[in-house]
């Protein structure tokens, strides 16, 4: 059963602290996004990959985010330092694109940063 | 103005009756859409796409795509209580290289 698979599923931390999230998309899938969902602000883009390139990553703010694709099988968002503002769940999501394509949503990493 | 936008509910419906969710978009070069439905605490899942003009049937559920009012819909039919959740309206455009682009979310429960 393919799934998109992401760690950890759930994060604590303090104010100031690194944080780190894996994704390991669907085997195959050429594509990567990064969304960032809040009751607020809803399911947002933040950055998204295809062939381990990053194609947008406007979404993201640059001075603490960063999102690498160090290879196919793992993406990467990092926030440094986080901010109780960065509380949110953040899905990785993958898709093959083919000039059309369908997504796949990862189960989210729930993080809180107090 | 978002570039998705949808009601954001909350829709009741009975159970059993017709449920419609409705989606508008702003960019006319969208190509691709799609209905994601979301329960509490879980991640979005695909129920629906659609590409051309007209409607989409598969089960229960209805996708209805009009580029020219750039609307999109989706009927839920026999609704269930098990179809309670929030459903997530997704455009992509053909330009943005499969960007989806999604909307805030219609949420729905469904009275037994």
């Amino acid at each position: 059963d393919a799934r998109v698979t992401q760690t950890p599923r759930h994060k604590v931390t303090e104010m100031g602290q690194e944080v780190t999230m894996r994704c390991q998309p669907i085997l195959g899938h050429n594509t990567v996004f990064w969304y960032r969902q809040t009751m607020m602000q809803g399911l947002e883009l933040l950055a998204y990959f295809r062939n381990r390139a990053p194609l947008d990553d406007s979404g993201m703010p640059k001075d603490r985010f960063s999102a690498e694709m160090p290879d196919a099988t793992l993406a990467t968002l990092k926030i440094q330092p986080s901010e109780p503002r960065d509380s949110a769940v953040y899905f990785c999501a993958s898709g093959f694109w083919t000039g059309r394509n369908t997504i796949y949503f990862g189960e989210g990493s729930w993080l809180t940063v107090v | 103005q978002k570039e998705v936008e949808q009601n954001s509910g909350p829709l009741s419906v009975p159970e059993g009756a017709i449920a419609s969710l409705n989606c508008t978009y702003s960019d006319r070069g969208s190509q691709s859409f799609f209905w994601y439905r979301q329960y509490s605490g879980k991640s979005p899942e695909l129920i629906m796409f659609i590409y051309s003009n007209g409607d989409k049937e598969d089960g229960r559920f209805t996708a209805q795509l009009n580029k020219a009012s750039q609307y999109v819909s989706l009927l839920i039919r026999d609704s269930q209580p098990s179809d309670s959740a929030t459903y997530l309206c997704a455009v992509n455009g053909d330009t943005n290289a499969g960007k989806s682009t999604f909307g805030d979310g219609t949420t729905l429960t469904v009275k037994p």
